[in-house]
């Protein structure tokens, strides 16, 4: 069964500051693809940053990149900088090659950023 | 603008009273899903379509019903609201299901059923 665990409910990181959101997975797929998305209080649920899980090296997306490490079976994303903006619920996502039909996500993460 | 819609944005209604909530997406994606968003639950997947006339249950898909008439419309059915139905209404479609495709998200729909 596939599984994605965020631990943090709530984190608060301090303006221009770095901060790292936590996300460890459980799957059974040989291949499978790694999603961060962005719910702010509006609602919407924003795109992120991938991670394929034969990508070599990190992904990285302007202030955004992910930690992965396969061993560990984690994918934390580290956001660099942080502005007020960054204020919202974070999602980590999983998609397995062989049950690339489901989407699985985590509980979430609440960040917010004190000025 | 390449997009996923949603309709109704905000819907309330009682027990037992049909709706249709609608999806269409412009982007000639094959896969289209639905999820629920639930305080402290995440997101969950209630039902998924890999293309026309071929739709999959997810993990929550009891009370619900979809059809894929269209590749770009997949409405999601509730026959007979419950107040337990009340949630965030997510659709959702990607390229295809390849495990390395990330998925657009439509605005939300939040459903209260009283």
């Amino acid at each position: 069964a596939q599984k994605i665990t965020q631990t943090q409910p709530g984190m608060f990181v301090q303006e221009k500051e770095a901060v790292t959101l936590d996300c460890t997975y459980d799957t059974s797929d040989p291949s499978y693809g790694l999603f961060w998305y962005k719910q702010p209080s509006s609602g919407e649920m924003i795109f992120l940053i991938y991670q394929g899980s034969y990508d070599q090296q990190n992904a990285t997306e302007g202030r955004y990149s992910l930690n992965f490490q396969k061993a560990r079976k984690s994918a934390n994303l580290v956001i660099s900088a942080s502005q007020l903006g960054d204020s919202a619920m974070y999602f980590c996502a999983m998609r397995g090659a062989n049950t690339g039909n489901q989407f699985y996500f985590g509980t979430g993460t609440s960040l917010t950023v004190i000025p | 603008e390449a997009q996923v819609t949603q309709n109704p944005r905000y819907l309330i209604t009682v027990t037992g009273k049909k709706l249709t909530v609608t999806c269409s997406q412009n982007m000639n994606h094959e896969y289209m899903s639905w999820y629920r968003q639930d305080p402290g639950l995440g997101l969950r997947q209630i039902y998924y379509s890999m293309n026309v006339e071929v739709t999959d249950k997810g993990d929550v898909p009891e009370g619900y019903k979809v059809s894929r008439k269209e590749k770009r419309n997949f409405p999601l059915i509730l026959e007979s609201p419950s107040p337990n139905q009340t949630s965030l209404y997510f659709c959702a479609s990607s390229l295809g299901g390849s495990a390395y495709y990330e998925q657009y998200f439509g605005p939300g729909t939040r459903l209260t059923v009283t």
